[in-house]
């Protein structure tokens, strides 16, 4: 089955840019649209945007002056850009896919790595 | 920027049958947009339990069933087990805020 998996570093420090690469298994990572989403700690889930496979992008207003996300086809792989970080970037960040076709719910999750912004 | 509201918590006994409520407004769940939802256990990524609104995926129990109307949504879950215990969050999109939103979040408590 379709199996989705976060890498990136766990620190990084204030002001400069969180990077992140969700690496997909089990299927082909084209025909779909693929997500972002964090939680920090204690609270809800915050969408951060999505891209589908040929690089069609949308971005949470709240974050799209500081976000890119990016896809690499060859090797089934989407990656996150988040730059100028602060204390409130310090979340859980997991990748989804999305059901695009049944109002852009996320089936599939990864297991979420832990992203921690401080000096 | 959480635009979906869900009680704190709610609490049932086993076997009973407990419901998630999910208000939204006029450009969220009112305008159209599918509700989902999820259930998140402890230490875990969230999971899928309901999509467009009323549909379960595949492998999720009976027990588990969404519902819509107005500006606003439901889940309900039957025959209430212990390990139900978790967080649920409901989800939509909303076209003021351009993005797609989740709920303030729901602590299900078996007693």
């Amino acid at each position: 089955q379709v199996q989705l998996q976060e890498s990136g570093p766990g620190l990084v420090k204030p002001s400069e840019t969180l990077s992140l690469t969700c690496s997909v298994s089990g299927d082909s990572i084209s025909g779909y649209y693929w997500s972002w989403i964090r939680q920090p700690p204690g609270k809800g889930p915050e969408w951060i945007g999505y891209i589908n496979y040929s690089g069609s992008t949308s971005y949470n207003p709240s974050l799209k002056s500081r976000v890119t996300i990016s896809v690499d086809m060859s090797k089934e792989q989407f990656s996150l850009k988040l730059s100028s970080v602060t204390a409130a970037d310090t979340a859980m960040y997991y990748c989804a896919r999305c059901i695009a076709a049944a109002g852009f719910g996320f089936d599939i999750w990864g297991q979420g790595t832990m992203v921690t912004v401080s000096s | 920027q959480s635009v979906l509201t869900q009680p704190p918590s709610v609490s049932g006994a086993p076997g009973q049958r407990v419901t998630i409520s999910c208000t939204g407004s006029s450009s969220s769940i009112g305008a159209g947009y599918d509700v989902h939802w999820y259930q998140q256990l402890p230490g875990t990524a969230p999971k899928l339990l309901i999509y467009g609104s009323i549909n379960r995926p595949s492998g999720v129990p009976e027990r588990f069933s969404g519902s819509k109307s107005g500006t606003s949504a439901s889940l309900a879950i039957t025959g209430l087990q212990a390990d139900d215990e978790a967080d649920y969050y409901c989800q939509s999109h909303d076209s003021s805020l351009i993005t797609y939103v989740f709920g303030t979040g729901t602590k299900v408590t078996v007693l």
